[in-house]
């Protein structure tokens, strides 16, 4: 089955400066990957997803980059701020799978001001 | 709109004791979702239910039972708690029936099992 693995598992950055978090997965029939942010005592919220026939995309200070070739694909937060202090948690899944939404096991991002 | 909304928010069981979560999305969505979140392990899927009337296992199902009261409401119980179910439930639903669609999650109801 689908196997996804997160690096790193915690990243402290300083304000203004850019934070990437890195996952790969084992699957090649996966062709969705959202990114989720967990704020402390709530639940995960999808921040951007990204479907396998596009290699890039951005949503202001966040982007996300696939490559289906290795497998792996990676969040980009520039100009980083305190408010961005939070687990992401990114995954992946199979269109014909709905029950297979696999997570990875999550990085504890903390921006110091 | 609320969202996703579980209920409690907080318990505390003794182990053998039995509790249900319950969880209720007033987005209209057809699919249901029960994770547990365990540090260092992600989310993984306890129960889910594509549509009402139907019900699946998921990666973790035992010691778990759900029901799909309807399309709202979707419940989790726990027949004879144990401290290896300590954990923070979360509750999602979406709106198809695909691998495809976002899911949209509840703040989670923290259990422990002393």
């Amino acid at each position: 089955g689908e196997n996804v693995e997160q690096h790193p598992s915690t990243l402290s950055v300083q304000e203004g400066d850019s934070a990437v978090i890195k996952c790969t997965y084992s699957d090649s029939a996966s062709n969705y990957f959202p990114w989720y942010k967990q704020e402390l005592g709530k639940g995960p919220q999808l921040i951007i997803d990204i479907r396998s026939n596009v290699g890039e995309k951005k949503d202001q200070r966040i982007a996300v980059t696939l490559n289906k070739t290795a497998k792996h694909f990676s969040l980009h937060i520039t100009e980083t701020q305190p408010e961005d202090s939070a687990v992401y948690f990114c995954a992946a899944s199979k269109k014909t799978s709905y029950d297979k939404v696999i997570f990875g096991p999550g990085t504890s991002l903390s921006v110091i001001p | 709109n609320a969202g996703v909304t579980q209920t409690p928010k907080f318990q505390v069981l003794k182990t053998g004791q039995s509790m249900t979560l319950q969880c209720a999305q007033d987005m209209n969505h057809n699919s249901m979702y029960w994770y547990r979140q365990d540090p260092g392990m992600g989310l993984r899927l306890i129960y889910y239910s594509a549509s009402e009337g139907t019900t699946d296992k998921g990666e973790v199902p035992n010691g778990y039972n759900v029901s799909r009261l309807n399309k709202r409401e979707f419940s989790l119980r726990l027949e004879s708690a144990a401290p290896s179910q300590t954990s923070v439930y979360f509750c999602a639903s979406s709106d198809v029936v695909s691998g495809n669609s976002p899911l949209h999650f509840g703040n989670g109801t923290r259990l422990t099992v002393t």
